[in-house]
């Protein structure tokens, strides 16, 4: 079945321990993206990546890092996480990035708290 | 950035009841999407819309662009209690290179039986 996998859904963990959300898609998509999710404020883009090696910033991008070493694997990583990164965390991928019939599918999400 | 806003914020309708939303730009989006969230789930594709003043429809869904480039209206008719759900407008930002996806704040949806 083609899927967004991400984990874990639910994470609980304490300001400035380091924590890694994994994501990872089995349609071969070259375009993935992370998003952070805040009750008013809609979905907004933390970092995307249109291919290997290649990732760049989105609107929200302090206090998060990313890699993309293969084609299906875009972690999202917090060094050192603080309580207003409290969140719903969404990785999204699409065939070729933001372009004509290249919608955005979305994972099952990741609640993340940090106290 | 380019901003979303979407109306209304909530809304409360009956089993059956038709529902109409939109969602309104101050800068001009060259596609127009439309994304349902259900509970505990990710977002899932509805329609997309890629020319001024289409008019899709996908099963009792039906989606407009609108004329200005600057809005679009999305359209349930005879709602069922599955329906329910925060109901998103997209489309891709000017930003980043045109590789940012720009999402409404949404719609929530309850359907009372």
């Amino acid at each position: 079945e083609a899927q967004v996998t991400q984990n874990p859904r639910y994470l609980i963990t304490v300001t400035g321990k380091k924590l890694t959300v994994t994501c990872s898609q089995n349609m071969n998509h070259e375009y993935m993206s992370w998003y952070r999710q805040d009750p008013g404020l809609g979905l907004r883009q933390i970092y995307y990546s249109m291919n290997v090696e290649v990732t760049d910033k989105g609107d929200v991008p302090e206090g998060y890092k990313v890699s993309r070493k293969e084609k299906r694997n875009f972690p999202l990583i917090l060094e050192s996480p603080s309580p207003n990164q409290t969140s719903l965390y969404f990785c999204a991928s699409s065939l070729e990035g933001i372009s004509y019939n290249s919608p955005l599918h979305f994972g099952n999400g990741t609640r993340l708290t940090v106290t | 950035g380019q901003q979303l806003n979407q109306s209304p914020q909530s809304m409360f309708i009956q089993e059956g009841e038709d529902v109409s939303m939109n969602c309104t730009s101050s800068s001009i989006f060259n596609t127009w999407l439309w994304y349902k969230q259900e509970p505990g789930e990710g977002p899932v594709l509805l329609i997309a819309l890629y020319k001024a003043g289409e008019l899709t429809s996908n099963g009792r869904l039906t989606a407009q662009f609108g004329i200005t480039r600057k809005d679009s209206f999305l359209n349930i008719s005879a709602s069922i209690p599955s329906d329910v759900g925060i109901y998103f407008c997209a489309g891709p930002s000017t930003d980043n290179y045109g590789q940012n996806f720009v999402f409404g704040p949404g719609t929530r949806l309850s359907v009372l039986p």
